[in-house]
């Protein structure tokens, strides 16, 4: 699996959007960009994934640039409750296969 | 709502004990995984299963450790001795078939400590 880069911490303040960034330089044609996260004392939670095509859910959006060697993740109106660790993964297929955990980067939600 | 259940949730053993930790993944979820959390490693894999085959267990270390799939609802780590460097949070997590779902979901962690 390709190896991502975040930076270490970022904050935003209540009610603002959140862009957080990932370098993914080496990613390979059919692997995925997988977003999980992780709220202290609680297991990783997934966000979203994308292969190409920019993506949006009911939390947040993804913005894979063309050449897919980097992307953001970005919470449209980030809260208290989004004060979590972010990991961005690359993988082939997500659920059926390990996912490599990095150090992730660490988000405070300001008030 | 479907969920990753683990048990127990917090154990405290002196070195040397067995322990044994139980994950009962999503039912129809056909991939179990083992994961482990310290702050000095982070998350890393220890072992995963797809249909109760064991796939890789590459991340765990041979001489103590050993993870089952008695059946398709119950998957089992278990540590014999344990030492103290095995303090950390396990946590398991299941996953769809490929093709079906992109998520894996992952249970609350058994928090271990090792004394």
């Amino acid at each position: 699996d390709a190896k991502t880069t975040q930076p270490t911490s970022m904050d935003c303040a209540e009610g603002r959007a959140a862009n957080l960034p990932c370098n993914h330089s080496t990613i390979s044609g059919n692997e995925y960009v997988y977003w999980y996260r992780q709220i202290h004392s609680q297991g990783p939670q997934y966000i979203i994934h994308g292969l190409k095509n920019n993506e949006t859910n009911e939390m947040a959006s993804l913005i894979i640039t063309e050449d897919r060697k980097s992307s953001t993740l970005i919470l449209p109106h980030a809260t208290l409750r989004d004060t979590a660790v972010y990991y961005c993964i690359v993988s082939y297929t997500g659920a059926n296969s390990k996912l490599t955990f990095g150090k992730g980067i660490t988000l405070s939600v300001r008030p | 709502d479907a969920r990753v259940t683990q048990t127990p949730r917090h154990k405290v053993t002196e070195m040397g004990q067995e322990v044994t930790m139980r994950c009962q993944p999503i039912l129809g979820h056909n991939t179990v995984f083992w994961y482990r959390q310290t702050m000095m490693q982070g998350l890393e894999l220890l072992a995963y299963f797809r249909n109760r085959a064991p796939l890789d267990d590459s991340g765990m270390p041979k001489d103590r450790f050993s993870a089952e799939m008695p059946d398709a609802t119950l998957a089992t780590l278990k540590i014999q001795p344990s030492e103290p460097r095995d303090s950390a949070v396990y946590f398991c997590a299941s996953g769809l078939p490929h093709g079906l779902s992109y998520e894996q979901y992952f249970g609350p962690g058994t928090r271990l400590t090792v004394t």
